[in-house]
């Protein structure tokens, strides 16, 4: 059973190119988050979402837009890509924000040439 | 400022030795949570620590949380190769809504 599911796992496009990863948990948790980790393993905080409402930004270009359809999905779509938003990108869920264990998703491995 | 910080970040060790890592945090917690990390894979949520005294153990894990001294620490008992990872602890500050985690501590068991 897969909790919390990513695609595409793997995403290499060129510069200027707009892409979009999707994450869908089937964990009945209201809340869901993306994450950037560099290459340096550093891992921090890009969005968070409740219930499909906008609860964090974390100071993100604006080139990055998230959309909730529903609680149970949460996609990141990336306008303009430059070399520095190549990472790691993992959504997360947890039953409640902030307070609870958040699940990780699989990860997507964006290259941007 | 909401800082998260980890010692050491890299640690390389031979089997059946037992060694620590240490997690700092800036300011008042809700909660701290160790996650481990294989590479090129997710995370998986190791333990919660919830209060001042906390301690969780996991076959050769254990955790402690010291909430006065704003330090989480994590003795691994006699290593095994299995063990070799990357460890992250993650704090949820008071009223902040996200986990803040430190840098990662990469682990690595030698035979």
């Amino acid at each position: 059973d897969t909790a919390v599911s990513q695609t595409p796992k793997y995403l290499v496009t060129q510069m200027g190119n707009d892409k979009s990863i999707k994450c869908e948990q089937n964990l009945g948790h209201d809340t869901m988050y993306w994450y950037k980790q560099d290459s340096k393993k550093f891992l921090k905080i890009m969005f968070s979402y409740n219930n499909k409402e906008l609860i964090i930004n974390e100071t993100v270009p604006n080139r990055f837009s998230p959309k909730s359809p529903d609680k149970a999905h949460l996609n990141l779509h990336i306008n303009s890509l430059e070399l520095g938003d190549s990472a790691v990108y993992f959504c997360a869920s947890s039953h409640r924000g902030g307070s609870d264990t958040q699940y990780f998703g699989p990860g997507t491995r964006l290259t941007v040439l | 400022e909401l800082k998260v910080e980890q010692n050491p970040l890299f640690l390389s060790m031979q089997e059946g030795k037992n060694y620590t890592i240490y997690c700092n945090y800036s300011t008042t917690s809700d909660r701290l949570y160790w996650y481990r990390q294989d590479p090129g894979k997710s995370l998986e949520s190791l333990f919660v620590l919830l209060s001042n005294g906390a301690v969780k153990q996991e076959g050769r894990l254990m955790a402690s949380l010291d909430t006065k001294a704003r330090l989480s620490t994590l003795h691994i008992t006699a290593a095994v190769h299995d063990l070799s990872a990357t460890y992250f602890c993650a704090v949820d500050f008071q009223g902040a809504q996200k986990l803040v985690f430190g840098q990662g501590t990469r682990l690595t068991i030698n035979p």
